[in-house]
Formats: C-alpha cells, sequence, structure tokens
C-alpha cells in the first residue's frame, strides 16, 4: 500500500521547545516538500529536497530545518525561533527532480502543531 | 498582484447544477496547472491537471485552460453533497503554487 505518512496527527509544543515533524513515503519519489497552512492562506511552501543529502529553502524557511539521508524520509523540525508555528504543516512528494516543471505533488495527510 | 487568484467563496450551488470554479494566474510562463480538493482538516487531494490549452474530462470534471486569458477553471457536473470542499488551484512556473482556494457547498 504506497503512500506517503506523517506523524503525529496532531502535536502541542510549548513555547521555546523544538519539535520535529516525520515524513515518510514508499512511493519511490526523488523530490520531497513541506508546506505550511494557515487559515485563509495558501500552501507555503517551507523547503524541498530533490534528491538525498541535498535540499533547498523555499518561501518560509526561517525557524525550520530539514534533512534527506533517507530518499524514504524529509523530517521537518520547528525550531524556537520560528515565531508563529501553529499551523497545519503538509509533506508532499514528487516522482523525479528532472520532470519538476510538469510534476505532480503529492501530499500526506498533515500534521497539526499547536503551540500552547 | 497575487500570482495565483481565486474567489474564497463560499461558492453554493444545488444537487446536481453544475460548479463552476474559475483560477487566474499571474506568470505567462507558467506551463501545469492542477485541481485539488481539500476537505475540512484533511490534506489536499489531486483531482485534474492539464497542461496544454482547451478542456479536459475525467468523469464529472472538466478542467479548462485558457494560457492567453491566463486563466484555468474547473467544472463540476451533477454536484453531489459529497463534492463540498476547498477547491485549490495551484500553477507550475519554477514551483508549486497554490491559490488560496474557493470554498463549494452543494446544498440538498
Amino acid at each position: 500500500d504506497g503512500g506517503i505518512t506523517q506523524s503525529p496527527k496532531y502535536l502541542f509544543r510549548k513555547e521555546g521547545q523544538n519539535v520535529t515533524l516525520s515524513c515518510e513515503q514508499n512511493l519511490n519519489h526523488d523530490a520531497m516538500y513541506w508546506y505550511r497552512q494557515d487559515p485563509g492562506q495558501g500552501l507555503r511552501l517551507i523547503y524541498y529536497s530533490q534528491i538525498v543529502n541535498d535540499f533547498q529553502k523555499g518561501d518560509i524557511a526561517e525557524g525550520y530545518s530539514v534533512s534527506r539521508e533517507k530518499k524514504e524520509s524529509f523530517p521537518l523540525t520547528v525550531t524556537s525561533a520560528q515565531k508563529n508555528p501553529t499551523a497545519f504543516y503538509l509533506c508532499a512528494s514528487s516522482k523525479s527532480p528532472g520532470q519538476v516543471l510538469k510534476d505532480t505533488q503529492y501530499f500526506g495527510p498533515g500534521t497539526r502543531l499547536t503551540v500552547l | 498582484q497575487k500570482e495565483v487568484e481565486q474567489n474564497s467563496g463560499p461558492l453554493s450551488v444545488p444537487e446536481g447544477a453544475i460548479a463552476s470554479l474559475n483560477c487566474t494566474y499571474s506568470d505567462r510562463g507558467s506551463q501545469s496547472f492542477f485541481w485539488y480538493r481539500q476537505y475540512s482538516g484533511k490534506s489536499p487531494e489531486l483531482i485534474m491537471s492539464i497542461y496544454s490549452n482547451g478542456d479536459k474530462e475525467d468523469g464529472r470534471f472538466t478542467a479548462q485552460l485558457n494560457k492567453a486569458s491566463q486563466y484555468v477553471s474547473l467544472l463540476i457536473r451533477d454536484s453531489q453533497p459529497s463534492d463540498s470542499a476547498t477547491y485549490l488551484c495551484a500553477v507550475i512556473r519554477d514551483k508549486l503554487t497554490f491559490g488560496t482556494g474557493t470554498q463549494l457547498k452543494v446544498e440538498l
């Protein structure tokens, strides 16, 4: 059963704490992405990775960090430097970085992070 | 000007009617266009992709693209209550850029 999994589904964090969101895919996709979604706003790109051990900042990378040690995994760390981290976080993947202009992205179920 | 613009709605249509969702984009170099459906509290689900001018049909869904007018639309025929969701338009130039979505309500 192929797909993208994200865990946990809900996450609560105290201010000042770092937290890591998991994203795993078994679709054999090369590219992976992290977005955040806030009410009334479109999805905004945080980071993306087109190959293992390489990643690029998106539009709102400040306060976030990522790693891509395995093709299947692309964890996102929300650091204490992120000023407003409460949001819905979505991980996505696409098949081939070489086809990025026409490459369809598929989304995981998301993690809802709330900072208390 | 926003890169991808959609009317936030809500757009209300009666069951069985045609729902028409519209999207405009600012970058003439955009090459790929997508419609995602997002139910409340859930992640976006791809329903249509279109790359060339004209219409593309898939079941009850038809995507229409007009690059000269920088306009892409989604028609949903025989609308059902289960179609009630937010529909996100997304466009690829250098990266995938989303609109803020149109909320569709299909009423019994």
